[in-house]
């Protein structure tokens, strides 16, 4: 089945230890986004890649950053992590950004 | 700015109807979709509205109005396994997904 995949599925890490969270997806779609999303809040995009395109909303901090070598894959950096980043992070892929996203499983941050 | 207005939590009982309401003012309007998220996991995609009408798949429907800036999504036959957070999130002209805060549905028995 042609899915999205996130690894680890929950992840913990230390104050200030960089951490990398990875995306995969087998859909073949052009854009993948990153979102953080704080319990009982709505999603909020980081930034999304149309096919090598980077694209990052105003307001997403430095700490943030992105790779996407290649279609399948897209991997979220956070630099140093603060305890403000514990949170669920999604990815999510469209075939063109004007059409449905699909989600993968999340992986939740854990900052000790 | 952009807003995207729905209820915080409802509750509704087993085998009822329920409909959530979601209101938006958004930099133009490029279709509407609601999501279902159940707690710890992600969004998963119920419908897309671009359209004004009523759009019904199996238990679920969702309705539009561009004109009063409003949807609902209607669930029939409320089962236990349907408790969870129901986002309503418009597309704006830049393409880009506005999200409201989620809907959090109790069902009780």
């Amino acid at each position: 089945d042609a899915m999205v995949i996130q690894n680890p599925r929950y992840q913990v890490t230390q104050f200030g230890k960089p951490v990398t969270l990875s995306c995969s997806q087998t859909l073949n779609h052009n854009v993948m986004y990153w979102y953080q999303q704080k319990s009982s809040q709505a999603p909020k995009l980081l930034f999304h890649y149309y096919d090598k395109d980077f694209n990052n909303e105003a307001d997403t901090p430095d700490n943030f950053q992105s790779r996407r070598p290649n279609t399948s894959f897209c991997f979220l950096d956070i630099r140093s992590p603060g305890l403000g980043d514990a949170a669920m992070y999604l990815c999510a892929t469209s075939r063109q950004e004007q059409e449905t996203q699909y989600f993968g499983p999340g992986t939740r941050l854990l900052v000790l | 700015g952009q807003n995207i207005d729905q209820p915080t939590e409802m509750t509704a009982t087993e085998g009822a109807i329920v409909q959530i309401n979601c209101t938006y003012q958004t930099s133009g309007f490029n279709g509407l979709f609601w999501y279902q998220q159940h707690a710890g996991e992600a969004p998963t995609f119920l419908s897309y509205n671009v359209l004004d009408g009523l759009e019904e798949k199996g238990r679920f429907s969702s309705f539009l109005s561009r004109s009063k800036g409003y949807s609902y999504l209607l669930l029939k036959e409320l089962q236990m396994k349907d408790s969870a957070s129901y986002l309503c999130a418009v597309l704006d002209s830049n393409y880009q997904l506005i999200w409201g805060a989620g809907t959090k549905l109790i069902i009780k028995p």
